[in-house]
This record gives structure tokens, sequence and C-alpha cells, in this order.
């Protein structure tokens, strides 16, 4: 089993809709959580952290669930521009640990 | 800020050469990471380093890979030999260990291995 999946997509959605990906991690010791975005043949970019508590970031919600371990991210009104694939990621390990990547889910916004 | 600088940007080899990809993180930043991502299988950690120490190396596939960071501005990851399932792209990333988790990726190797 994988440590971080997630449903790779496509997700294709009109403009101005609301979107939902999931995202489970198995390692119940994982400290913190965060989503990147990678755009097409670019690298990955920190797009928001995950707080236990959930939080927002304009039109970006995410939310963390311990126990069934799984993190969200809900983006409302969906731009052109939000077309790209998002990354979920988990640190394990303590102080020094490692940052995983989940496959990543694609997006794409259409007019 | 130049950001992570990697190089080369693309790299077209032949089974069994050796390749070396090169990585310079962004100045002060104190932890290092070698992933490689395909389609197939999205983006694997291959080894990190804290201050110029791996920390764990699990992710490397086997021993034809190896990495290295003589100092805190370069790290280099070599492959000897190189096979064509080797082809990906490679990214390097930095942070600043225990600050935050927010990593900065270089632009990234495509190697292709014919």
């Amino acid at each position: 089993r994988k440590e971080v999946e997630q449903d790779p997509g496509p997700f294709n959605v009109p403009e101005g809709a609301t979107v939902a990906f999931n995202c489970t991690y198995s390692n119940s010791a994982s400290q913190s959580f965060f989503w990147y975005r990678q755009d097409c043949r670019k690298e990955p970019k920190l797009l928001m952290s995950v707080y236990s508590s959930g939080n927002e970031d304009g039109r970006f919600t995410a939310q963390l669930n311990r126990a069934s371990q799984y993190i969200s991210l809900l983006i409302r009104d969906s731009k052109l521009s939000d077309s790209a694939t998002y990354l979920c990621v988990v640190k394990v390990g303590g102080n020094t640990g490692k940052l995983i990547f989940g496959q990543g889910t694609t997006l794409q916004v259409k007019p | 800020d130049a950001g992570v600088i990697q190089s080369p940007r693309h790299e077209v080899t032949e089974m069994g050469q050796e390749v070396t990809l090169r990585c310079k993180p962004i100045s002060g930043h104190n932890s290092l990471f070698w992933y490689r991502q395909t389609m197939m299988r999205g983006l694997e950690l291959l080894i990190y380093f804290n201050n110029n120490v791996p920390i764990d190396d699990s992710g490397m596939p086997e021993d034809r890979f190896s990495a290295k960071m003589p100092n805190a501005s370069f790290s280099t990851l070599k492959i000897q030999p190189s096979e064509p399932r080797d082809s990906a792209v490679y990214f390097c990333a930095s942070k600043i260990r225990d600050i935050n988790e927010k990593l900065f990726f270089g632009s990234g190797t495509q190697l292709s291995v014919l």
C-alpha cells in the first residue's frame, strides 16, 4: 500500500464549479500535511499547509481528519488558472523527517 | 534569490553511460532532497540530507544510484551505469530544516536513457 494515496483523476469541471480532492495516508504517526500544486512540465510549489482545525486561503479550504487518516482540498469558484495537478504531501519521521508526495490529482477547468 | 538551481535541464544518454545530475540549493537552506518523477510512480523521494549528512537513502532504487553533498551549496546524484528505466524527471529541492516545511524545487532534469 502506498504511504500517500490520491485519486489521479482527471477531474474535469466547468468554470465556477466547486471541486474537492481527497487524500489518504497510511502512517498514523504522520505529523504535518500539505497541498502542493504542479503545473504541466513545471516543478511542484507549496499551495497551503493543512492544520488540524482546518484552514482556508481565499477560494481554497484544507481539512484534516486524523482519525480516518485523510486530508481534503476544496476549491470554490474554480478558475481556468486552477488547472494543474494537486499533490498531497505528508511528513513522517520526526524532526529529521521526510516529505512523502502522493501521485497527484489532475484538475482541468473548462470554460 | 536565484532559487534552487539544477543542471543540466535535459540529458539524453545511452544505456550503460554514467550520468551526473547537479544541484545548488538556496543559500541558507540546510535540508536537501532528491526526488524522481514518472507518470507511473509519481514523485518518489530518493534521498535527503540535513546539514550535508545523508539521513535517509531508502528510496534509492539500487546500487547504481549514489548521491553526495560535499558542502552546503552543492549536491550530485549519479547513476552508473544508466538504464532506460531510469528515464524520468529528477528534482532537487531544499528547505530550512524545522522552520517550516515549504520545499523549494529546482526546475528539474529531464533524463532520457536510450
